[in-house]
Formats: structure tokens, C-alpha cells, sequence
């Protein structure tokens, strides 16, 4: 089966620094990279995805880069705020499988 | 926001008792999922169904129990659980499989308390 593996589990940073999250994974068919942010009470919500064919996406302070051939993908987070403060989880789920594995998650902690 | 909804939100049983929770979709979905959330597992899928028909099962005991009536609703039907069972419990949909390379729309989440 699918193994995505999360690294770090914490992360820390001041604010206005970049954070980055890393993960692999092991379905060299997974074809859809997602990255969920669940703040303290809240529900995962969907904040930037890439796919296959793409080795890079932005969305304002937020990018996903993913090296196939490698086998993983990061989310880099620049100018961090407060409000970035959560548990990020990235997924590998793979083509045609209704199977979605999560990483255990990567709780950031933006300092003021 | 009111996409994906749960009830009961808070629910504490004994362990010789039959609950159920709840979740209902209004996206116009064909998959749903319940999660379970908890220290020691993050986000652990349990089951998947997909236009109705379950698709997965991911080594769930059988103290838990899904019904999935039709694509707007799922259940999850509890019996006998262990302490061990307490966690957040999340409901989720998306287009159709997640595999597809379809967002997931998680609900509030059921916070279980088995004593």
C-alpha cells in the first residue's frame, strides 16, 4: 500500500521567516498531491494541490514543489504569520483508488 | 460554512452502548469517507464509499459499522467500543474518489468519548 512519511513533526519558526514541510512517498502511480491545514479546533481544509505534469505551484505566500523521480514533495510557506500557526497534513493518494494516505501531519508554530 | 455536517458534534457512551453518528453532504458528492482522528494517528481513513457502494475498509473492527443510504448520507453505527475508540471522528466527501485527484471536504468532526 501507499506510505507517505511527513517530516518535521513540529516546526517552529519567527514570524516572518519561510517554513518548509516535506513528503515522501512510495506509489510511483500517485499523481495528485494535496496539502491540507487544520487549525486548533477546526476542520482539514484544502489549501494548494499539484499535480503530476507540474513540478512547481504558487499561491501568494504559498508554494508546493514536487521532484517525481524522487519520489516527494514540499509546501514552502514564506513570511509567515500567526495566523499560519496549524497542523499541515500532505497526501499521495493514488490514480484510480479511493485510498487517500495521509501524512501524520506537521504542527507549525509561527512565533510573533 | 455548512458543506459537510456532523451530529452528534460531542458524544460520550459506555461501553455496552449503540450510537450512531450522522453526516450529510450538500456538495452534490458521490464519495464519503469517515476518518479517525487522534493523537496517535493523525488522520486514519477507516472506510471510503463511492456512488454508494463501499470501496474500502481499512481493517476497521467490527464494533463499527457504516451505512451509506444514499450519496448525501453516511452513518456510522457504534457498538461495544473500548476506551481506546475515544477520538475525533470525521466525515468527509469529494466529487468522486479521492484517488482522482478530487478535493476533500472534511466536516467539524464527532468528538467520541467511550467510558
Amino acid at each position: 500500500g501507499e506510505n507517505v512519511e511527513q517530516h518535521p513533526s513540529t516546526l517552529s519558526v519567527q514570524e516572518g521567516d519561510s517554513a518548509v514541510i516535506k513528503c515522501t512517498y512510495s506509489d510511483s502511480a500517485s499523481n495528485y498531491f494535496p496539502w491540507y491545514k487544520q487549525e486548533l479546533g477546526k476542520r482539514p481544509q484544502l489549501i494548494i494541490d499539484i499535480r503530476s505534469n507540474v513540478g512547481e505551484k504558487k499561491d501568494q505566500r504559498i508554494a508546493v514543489t514536487l521532484n517525481k523521480t524522487a519520489k516527494h514533495f514540499s509546501l514552502h510557506i514564506t513570511e509567515t504569520q500567526p495566523e499560519d500557526s496549524a497542523v499541515y497534513f500532505c497526501a499521495a493518494p493514488r490514480a484510480n483508488a479511493g485510498k487517500s494516505t495521509f501524512g501524520d501531519g506537521t504542527t507549525l508554530t509561527v512565533k510573533p | 460554512e455548512t458543506g459537510v455536517t456532523q451530529t452528534p458534534r460531542h458524544l460520550v457512551m459506555g461501553m455496552t452502548n449503540k450510537k450512531s453518528l450522522k453526516c450529510e453532504q450538500h456538495l452534490g458528492h458521490n464519495a464519503m469517507y469517515w476518518y479517525k482522528q487522534s493523537a496517535k494517528k493523525p488522520l486514519e481513513l477507516m472506510f471510503v464509499y463511492n456512488f454508494k457502494e463501499q470501496t474500502e475498509n481499512n481493517s476497521v473492527p467490527s464494533r463499527f459499522s457504516p451505512e451509506c443510504p444514499n450519496s448525501s448520507h453516511l452513518f456510522l453505527h457504534l457498538h461495544t467500543l473500548q476506551p481506546e475508540d475515544s477520538a475525533l471522528y470525521l466525515c468527509a466527501s469529494s466529487q468522486d474518489h479521492f484517488g482522482g485527484g478530487n478535493t476533500i471536504y472534511f466536516g467539524e468532526g464527532s468528538w467520541l468519548t467511550v467510558v
